[in-house]
């Protein structure tokens, strides 16, 4: 099956410093792959969509200054939280799409990165 | 606006079967997702449904009815690991995935 992976899993950070988070598609081509964020008992909210080779789409409320994305690659997407605080302290999913998407358009969802911002 | 509801909580014994609902409005529909989360963990693929029906994937079915935008996941013979919270989503006509807030499943011995 599709496989994501995420890197790192965790991370702690201070306030102020910035945080890079890693998103590979490892068995597959993804021309897109989106990325979440899910507070505790809270559902996932898309931040942005990442289309490889252009910009990033971002949601309504997201700083696209503050959440850089780079979609490098077909199998690389990389999230970076800018000058980090304590309130982006979240659980942060990415997920990608293959290119042929299949007959399900099916996303395929990374492990997850818990960022802990001090 | 676009709008999927799902029940909060829900509880079920051990061996037992469980339904759990799902209502959605949004702006077009390419099909309906099922995912399972564990707690601290990302969501993992349950079923996909884009046609009218029952899709059955051994304990777990997933039925579609998209002209009442109504969808339910049906858990049958109950494990404890089934406890998780199970997220409906819909994608919409610009391949969006909406996500509902998720049903925690508790199942109690």
């Amino acid at each position: 099956g599709a496989v994501v992976s995420q890197h790192p899993s965790w991370v702690i950070c201070k306030s102020g410093t910035s945080v890079k988070i890693e998103c590979r598609s490892l068995d597959f081509q993804a021309t897109t792959m989106f990325w979440y964020r899910q507070f505790p008992k809270q559902s996932l909210m898309l931040m942005a969509t990442s289309n490889e080779g252009s910009k990033a789409t971002y949601e309504q409320g997201v700083e696209k200054d503050k959440f850089l994305i780079n979609h490098a690659s077909l199998t690389l997407s990389t999230l970076t939280v800018t000058s980090a605080h304590p309130e982006d302290s979240s659980f942060y999913i990415c997920s990608a799409r293959a290119v042929t998407g299949g007959d399900t358009n099916e996303q395929f969802f990374g492990p997850g990165t818990r960022l802990t911002v001090l | 606006g676009q709008n999927i509801d799902q029940p909060t909580e829900m509880t079920a014994t051990e061996g037992a079967i469980v339904q759990i609902n799902c209502t959605y409005q949004t702006s077009g529909f390419n099909g309906l997702f099922w995912y399972q989360q564990h707690a601290g963990e990302a969501p993992t693929f349950l079923s996909y449904n884009v046609l009218d029906g029952l899709e059955e994937k051994g304990r777990f079915s997933s039925f579609l009815s998209r002209s009442k935008g109504y969808s339910y996941l049906l858990l049958k013979e109950l494990q404890m690991k089934d406890s998780a919270s199970y997220l409906c989503a819909v994608l919409d006509s610009n391949y969006q995935l909406i996500w509902g807030a998720g049903t925690k499943l508790i199942i109690k011995p």
